[in-house]
């Protein structure tokens, strides 16, 4: 059981907006930055997001990221179905002093 | 490009050791941190170890704490992994990631190890 809480699934239509949340303690996202993966099936993560808001170049400006407090939210809107993937979140815990990831999120575009 | 290719993976018997390398192009090898993340089949990503630029500060997740080492090679741009003790539930695919201050911005397609009697 992962310390950083993702729901197991979401979905949405093609076009539409989702968000996946994750979230935490004060210890790790309230305190560090946040960053998101996005695993499309039998490929490597790749970095959507990253210091919580910021997006590498390449990455599409449908995906967004957000932090409030110890919670994250990861945003894509103009939902596609190549979009269809698992998400992860992940952030430094400054208490214990390593890498956290959240349990995933399956994305479904129906 | 940068390129993380990683290798050394493959089936060991539990009690084995194995260590797994990752070969680094594209970049400046020697001013990244550099990071192993984990996936067992069906799960979600598991944060292994990371090491700084010098291979001097390092960071273990307590699963693998006193089992493996991470080290690097600047002058080879190679990240290694070595894994003693290996046990069923250290199978997985495994990843070398470049590590920036707010994520793993660069990947590695991962090599799996499946540890089994």
């Amino acid at each position: 059981q992962s310390v950083l809480t993702q729901p197991p699934s979401v979905s949405a239509a093609p076009g539409q907006k989702v968000t996946i949340s994750c979230s935490g303690s004060s210890s790790n996202i309230g305190n560090n930055y946040v960053s998101w993966y996005q695993q499309l099936p039998g490929t490597a993560p790749k970095l959507l997001i990253y210091d919580n808001s910021k997006r590498p170049s390449g990455i599409p400006d449908r995906f967004s990221g957000s932090k409030s407090g110890t919670s994250a939210t990861l945003g894509i809107t103009g939902l596609q179905t190549g979009d269809e993937a698992d998400y992860y979140c992940g952030t430094w815990d400054s208490s214990l002093s390593v890498v956290m990831f959240g349990g995933g999120t399956k994305l479904t575009v129906l | 490009q940068v390129q993380l290719v990683e290798s050394g993976g493959g089936l060991v018997k539990p009690g084995e050791s194995l260590t797994l390398s990752c070969a680094a192009s594209g970049f400046t090898f020697s001013d990244y941190y550099m990071s192993w993340i984990r996936q067992a089949p069906g799960k979600g990503l598991e944060w292994v170890s990371y090491i700084g630029s010098s291979g001097t500060y390092t960071r273990y997740a307590d699963s693998v704490k006193g089992r493996f080492t991470i080290s690097r090679d600047n002058a080879k741009n190679s990240l290694y992994l070595q894994m003693n003790s290996l046990r069923a539930e250290d199978t997985a695919v495994y990843y070398c990631a470049r590590r920036i201050e707010g994520g793993d911005d660069y990947w590695g397609q991962g090599t799996l190890v499946t540890v089994s009697s």
